[in-house]
């Protein structure tokens, strides 16, 4: 199975920052690299597909890069709503696997 | 609009087996490229893909679990079930139905609210 490796598992920013989240895969993956949001007791939220797609709906100040094994996720200019649990997930292998996660909290 | 549904008990005892149904709209499981996957998350914890079944019917189950796990689906009801035999407590979780495209890199788009099962005695 392809091990999803996330860093930072936690960050603290301010409203306005700009943050970067990392995510690794065990072995090459391609592009078959997506991002979630997910908030306290709701369900997670696709913003990212294919390593650098903008799902529809999601503000531009959120983007993704990479290819293979290294991938970020990177928020700019931080808003209040954006605070939460981003998680990768590869689809590229089955079975799918998901990347432990990285909290992002206000500081 | 896509809307995805889960059901099933929200508690379950050791050893027994858990049949959970999803039902969704706004999407047909008879269109090529479309697939519902089952996702958990243990209270606290990170997401855990468990298994994935295609418009083709081809199915995929997570390592660990793929001997305890079936998947299928009834087009007909627009209806997916997830069966889970010899439930421990350590599956006690949030399990989350949602759609997948391949369109789409594989990536899920559209996700149910969830439904928690307890496992307990």
């Amino acid at each position: 199975d392809i091990q999803m490796t996330q860093s930072p598992s936690s960050l603290s920013a301010s409203v306005g920052d700009r943050v970067t989240i990392t995510c690794r895969a065990s072995q090459s993956i391609s592009n078959y690299l997506n991002w979630y949001q997910q908030k306290p007791g709701k369900a997670p939220k696709l913003l990212i597909y294919a390593a650098s797609t903008l799902q529809g709906g999601v503000p531009s100040r959120f983007s993704g890069s990479g290819s293979g094994t290294d991938f970020t996720l990177t928020i700019t200019s931080l808003q209040p709503e954006d605070f939460a649990t981003y998680y990768c997930h590869q689809s590229h292998s089955m079975p799918n696997t998901f990347g432990q996660g990285t909290k992002l909290e206000i500081k | 609009q896509v809307t995805l549904r889960e059901s099933g008990p929200a508690l379950v005892k050791p050893t027994q087996t858990l049949t959970l149904t999803c039902n969704f709209s706004g999407f047909s499981l008879s269109t090529s490229g479309m697939c519902v996957s089952w996702i958990r998350q243990p209270p606290g914890k990170a997401l855990e893909w468990l298994a994935r079944i295609d418009w083709d019917d081809d199915k995929y189950y997570t390592t660990s679990l793929k001997t305890r796990v079936t998947i299928s689906k009834d087009t007909s009801k627009n209806q997916v079930v997830l069966t889970m035999t010899n439930m421990d407590p350590v599956d006690t979780a949030t399990y989350y139905c949602a759609r997948t495209r391949s369109a789409a890199a594989g990536a899920i788009d559209s996700w149910g609210q969830g439904t928690l099962v307890t496992v307990s005695s």
